[in-house]
């Protein structure tokens, strides 16, 4: 199993809302990470977990908020966003460390709009 | 010194032609350099990837070449075919130091049927 599963695929939510993205892995990655990817721009890292604990935050606002339940899920809590946080958010995970010839798997992505 | 900057930022190139993309990087400390092709609404997916102690690798129509005294690699698509129109970036990362993947801008490839 080389998935890395993302729910949901889509998400609309009010500026006022409350709401989570969800990320599965089971390939026994310790490494995972929230990225943000707008239209037509390359995947913005924001936070990583490494042994399910947070290792780096790039500086991103908190509004965001990242959890690592275990070390198969991580969730990213989104509460007052606005517009401009409309993008892919993706999901991704690796070895930590990755030596050797490891790679980091992306999910497919939630496909979030703020309105 | 963290940036990989990759050209060009689009491509057209007719089918069964050689499609070329080039990225360069500054930080010497970078030692894992992965290739990833993305569809539109999916993730991106990793292509191929190579260390610095290997100038070229090679895994099916797919190629990199890697030119470490110039800091620079590149991504070679042989008989290019019109499902392999994506948009490709190129990463670098420091792998015994931290988990982060740094991107390049990225590449919109068509291929012309």
């Amino acid at each position: 199993d080389t998935e890395v599963t993302q729910t949901p695929k889509h998400l609309v939510m009010g500026m006022t809302n409350k709401k989570s993205l969800k990320c599965e892995q089971h390939m026994g990655h310790r490494a995972m990470y929230w990225y943000k990817q707008k239209a037509k721009k390359p995947p913005e890292l924001m936070f990583v977990y490494s042994y399910e604990k947070l290792s780096i935050n790039e500086s991103v606002p908190s509004r965001f908020s990242p959890e690592c339940p275990n070390s198969s899920l991580l969730n990213l809590h989104l509460h007052a966003l606005q517009p401009e946080d409309s993008a892919l958010y993706l999901c991704a995970s690796s070895q930590v460390g990755r030596s050797g010839n490891t790679e980091a798997f992306f999910g497919q992505g939630t496909r979030l709009t703020v309105v | 010194q963290q940036q990989v900057k990759q050209s060009p930022q689009s491509l057209i190139v007719q089918k069964g032609g050689i499609s070329i993309i080039n990225c360069a990087y500054e930080n010497t400390a970078f030692d894992y350099f992965p290739w990833y092709q993305q569809f539109p609404g999916k993730g991106p997916a990793l292509l191929i990837a190579i260390r610095p102690d290997v100038s070229e690798k090679k895994e099916g129509r797919f190629t990199i070449s890697f030119n470490k005294s110039a800091k620079q690699f590149s991504l070679h698509i042989m008989d290019s075919q019109p499902g392999d129109s994506a948009t490709y970036f190129c990463a670098a990362s420091m792998d015994y130091r931290d988990d982060k993947i740094i991107f390049g801008k990225g590449t919109r490839l068509h291929i012309l049927p």
